[in-house]
């Protein structure tokens, strides 16, 4: 099966820097890899995906890059503010079964 | 994205009890599924949800554990069954968005559950 590795396990950045989070896959049959942002006792919630047709995606202060060859994606977080403080999770997934397979998450905590 | 709504959000249950956790949806989707979250760790899929047919277990569940039951469309179950202290997690349900499949998926708010 698929097997989704993170880093780092936590992240400690100061207001306004940037954060960035990295995943690698092992199954080259994804082609689906979306990033949950889970806040304390809250639902894991989207915060931005990408599909293997493209090597980068930008919403906002978000962005997600993907190298399809070397199997791995990340997550860019700039001018990062206290409420980006929250656990981020990878996940890889393939069309036919949409199986999401996660990582082991990332604690990113903003200074103020 | 589709409203996903889950009861009970919490429960303390008394080892070898059973419970039965239910996730209503306010459209009809694909794919549902259920997955594990053990206290601070990582999310871990138990099962897909089939509608009209048996559950697809992953590796490590069972069905005699976690019997999973999807009636329709908007709707599904899981159930908890003769459980011990090392069943205590928070347990969610997700759902891909929408009819036609996007590989987006959302998830309820959890049912957290304590096994004493």
């Amino acid at each position: 099966g698929e097997n989704v590795e993170q880093h780092p396990s936590t992240l400690s950045v100061q207001e306004g820097d940037s954060a960035v989070i990295k995943c690698t896959y092992s199954d080259s049959a994804s082609n689906y890899f979306p990033w949950y942002k889970q806040e304390l006792g809250k639902r894991p919630q989207l915060i931005i995906d990408i599909r293997s047709n493209v090597g980068e995606k930008k919403d906002q202060r978000i962005a997600v890059t993907l190298n399809k060859t070397a199997k791995h994606f990340s997550l860019h977080i700039t001018e990062t503010q206290p409420e980006d403080s929250a656990v981020y999770f990878c996940a890889a997934s393939r069309s036919n079964d949409y199986k999401l397979s996660f990582g082991a998450g990332t604690t990113v905590t903003v200074r103020a | 994205s589709a409203v996903i709504s889950q009861k009970p959000s919490r429960d303390i249950c008394q080892r070898g009890t059973s419970l039965t956790i239910q996730c209503q949806v306010d459209s009809q989707v694909t794919m549902m599924f259920w997955y594990r979250q053990q206290p601070g760790q990582s999310l871990t899929l138990i099962a897909t949800a089939n509608q009209g047919s048996e559950a697809t277990y992953e590796s490590g569940f069972v069905i005699d554990k976690f019997p999973i039951s999807r009636p329709n469309l908007t709707f599904s179950t899981l159930t908890v069954s003769n459980m011990s202290p090392e069943d205590s997690s928070i347990y969610l349900c997700s759902v891909e968005g929408t009819v036609s499949l996007t590989d987006t998926q959302y998830f309820g708010p959890g049912t957290r559950l304590t096994v004493l």
